[in-house]
């Protein structure tokens, strides 16, 4: 089955040590989403990919990196990982940009900073 | 400004019970409207989609929303409850040119035996 894939599902780091996390995709899709997601909380877009073209949200904080080497993966880069960055981050895909486009996710790596 | 609220940030019922999850919206545009299920740590999963046409949506797991202009609501519903229906449900709008989806805050769905 095409898919969202996010490797790995538990991620543990440390206080300031720089962290990757990392999402394929098998669906062929020109969007890549990256969310970050607390308890009790809806999803929080961080940024996006539009093919190479990369969007950031005004408020995503600078610590926070994306890279999208080619169609299939994107990655997450958190560069001084604080105790607020303990979050659930998603990724998830669309087949085009616009509004009409429903939004494919993956499981999710749940980050704790220790 | 573009936006999607859901009412009632917590919802109980008996299973076998209705299921109404509530959904509101404003938009300047004609909405594209989603409602997405979440179970504990997982990602989110598609349950229906109202694109354009029919304003009654079947989805997924017996699920169905109205899209109703007038009250610019997007209810989801399901007749009967069923424990594995337990989970946090999310309204998402696209709401305005090529911006990503706008999700309201969810509701969590809870089945009582």
């Amino acid at each position: 089955d095409a898919m969202v894939i996010q490797n790995p599902r538990y991620q543990v780091t440390q206080f300031g040590k720089p962290v990757t996390l990392s999402c394929s995709q098998t669906l062929n899709h020109n969007v890549m989403y990256w969310y970050q997601q607390k308890s009790s909380q809806a999803p929080k877009l961080l940024f996006h990919y539009y093919d190479k073209d990369f969007n950031n949200e005004a408020d995503t904080p600078d610590n926070f990196q994306s890279r999208r080497p080619n169609t299939s993966f994107c990655f997450l880069d958190i560069r001084s990982p604080g105790l607020g960055d303990a979050a659930m981050y998603l990724c998830a895909t669309s087949r085009e940009r616009g509004r009409n486009q429903p939004q494919h996710f993956g499981d999710g790596t749940r980050l704790s900073i220790l | 400004a573009q936006s999607v609220t859901q009412l009632g940030s917590h919802v109980s019922v008996s299973e076998g019970a209705l299921v109404l999850l509530r959904c509101n919206y404003s938009s300047s545009v004609p909405p594209y409207l989603f409602w997405y299920v979440q179970y504990p740590n997982q990602g989110l999963q598609l349950l229906l989609k109202y694109t354009t046409g029919a304003t009654l949506v079947k989805g997924i797991n017996g699920f169905e929303a109205e899209f109703k202009k007038s009250e610019t609501s997007f209810h989801l519903t399901k007749p009967s409850a069923h424990m594995s229906d337990a989970a946090e449900y999310f309204c998402a709008g696209g709401l305005s040119g090529n911006t990503p989806l706008v999700f309201g805050k969810g509701t969590r769905l809870s089945v009582i035996a």
